[in-house]
């Protein structure tokens, strides 16, 4: 149980066009989701809190505009890249809390990487 | 903002030997986790613990959390090629998650 399914997993774009990047929770409801940006063989840095129903919340240095997020539904978040440029070339991945009987943690969509050429 | 250190950075070993992953911090967390990351997919929780002193086994993984919650290892006996992979530790508050910068351990054969 708690799958988060992440949409494409693999996407080439043009420098200039937009990317929407899907997450979707198959069995639980998400009202949190968290998007991440990771470079090679680095750490997960959080770009921005999602909820459901309500603005996203961005970490610092992030660009709003341009990092847009949706999370119109309980089990449904978007980023868009808008306006890609080959600086934004990266693995996003998104993640959701969960709770089990026996764990307590986040469950991590299978992460999408994009180039932008 | 709570950071955490993690150590070592990589850790490259022959098949058979054992290892330990650090991860420290200043700050006092109620709770960590460790995730381990393969090439081009999201990381996957392994173990979330809770308790000052906590002890947890999975298979040939001890993970230890430390008496004051600051500070939590990973041991892996006779580490096997496929537990290659990035170590990350992650804790944090109010859902938001914090992570280390992450072991990048590769086993030999």
């Amino acid at each position: 149980g708690a799958v988060v399914s992440q949409h494409p997993s693999r996407v080439i774009c043009k420098s200039g066009t937009s990317v929407k990047i899907e997450c979707r929770s198959l069995d639980f409801q998400a009202t949190t989701m968290f998007w991440y940006r990771q470079f090679p063989k680095q750490s997960l840095m959080l770009m921005a809190t999602s909820n459901e129903g309500s603005k996203a919340t961005y970490e610092q240095g992030v660009e709003k505009d341009k990092f847009l997020i949706n999370h119109a539904s309980l089990t449904l978040s978007t980023l868009t890249v808008t306006s890609a440029h080959p600086e934004d070339s990266s693995f996003y991945i998104c993640s959701a809390p969960r709770t089990t009987v026996s764990n307590y943690g986040y469950t991590f969509g299978s992460g999408t990487r994009l180039t932008v050429v | 903002t709570q950071l955490l250190e993690q150590s070592p950075q990589f850790l490259s070993i022959q098949e058979g030997e054992n290892l330990t992953v650090y991860c420290n911090s200043s700050s006092v967390f109620s709770s960590l986790q460790w995730y381990r990351q393969e090439p081009g997919e999201g990381p996957v929780l392994l173990v979330t613990v809770v308790t000052g002193g906590e002890v947890k086994k999975l298979k040939r993984l001890t993970f230890q959390f430390g008496d004051a919650r600051k500070d939590s290892s990973l041991h892996i006996t006779a580490a096997q090629p496929g537990d290659t992979g990035l170590y990350l530790c992650g804790g944090g508050s109010n859902y938001k998650l914090t992570f280390g910068k992450g072991t990048l351990l590769t086993v030999n054969p």
